[in-house]
């Protein structure tokens, strides 16, 4: 199976901006989705497609692609933005299988 | 609103079984793809297993192959993980989500059951 590999950790000041990238091979054919985690709680789907947001996500959150990569951005993050992301996307390979990123930790200062 | 509400989780030990459900609410649970998704302690999510919406179509990822069996009774409204032949390295909270949908998404999460593998 294909992977999707993501920078372990990152961190943004308050107010500003930070961008999460996802790299795979997948990526190429497929949307990614990506998933914000808090300690102890569910993954809640924060962008889908080509750059959509479920209902309730803030509009500071939205993702894009190029190539093997894509990314969410968070627009002037918040200290509730600080959690886990997985980007997630179809296994490359054809083989219906789902692939998660390793994950990257957000911490806002 | 959607609810997904995951159960049967506990300690086995290794080479046992377990029979994880998760009821579901809130939506018109036929018309979807369901999925289980695991997430050992401290690590990230893996997808173990999807099943259509008839139950006619379903897949497996490599490491729960040929142990693991997904179901689903759309007139209860609920989705099943028969788990054999457990090993320790099957340690998680599994979660019950809501898709694959057309993009990829997992749109919907229950709060997860923690299954232990340990002697």
């Amino acid at each position: 199976s294909s992977e999707l590999t993501q920078d372990p950790a990152v961190s943004v000041a308050l107010g500003q901006t930070v961008r999460i990238t996802c790299q795979g091979d997948s990526l190429r054919s497929y949307y990614a989705s990506w998933y914000q985690q808090k300690p102890g709680q569910a993954p809640v789907l924060v962008i889908y497609g080509k750059n959509n947001r479920p209902s309730g996500i803030p509009d500071r959150f939205s993702g894009s692609s190029s190539g093997n990569t894509a990314s969410l951005t968070i627009t002037g993050a918040q200290a509730e933005d600080e959690a886990d992301y997985y980007c997630n996307s179809r296994d490359s390979s054809g083989n219906h299988l789902y692939v998660f990123g390793t994950g990257t930790k957000v911490t806002v200062l | 609103q959607v609810q997904l509400v995951e159960s049967g989780g506990g300690l086995v030990k290794p080479g046992g079984s377990l029979r994880l459900s998760c009821a579901a609410s809130g939506f018109t649970f036929s018309d979807y793809y369901m999925s289980w998704i695991r997430q050992a302690p401290g690590k990230g999510l893996e997808w173990v297993s999807y099943i259509s919406s008839s139950g006619s179509t379903i897949y497996y990822a490599d490491s729960v192959k040929g142990r693991f069996t997904i179901s689903r009774d759309n007139a209860k409204n609920s989705l099943y993980l028969q788990m054999n032949s457990l090993r320790a390295e099957d340690t998680a909270v599994y979660y019950c989500a809501r898709g694959p949908g057309a993009m990829v998404t997992f749109d919907y999460w229950g709060q997860g059951t923690l299954v232990t593998v340990s002697s």
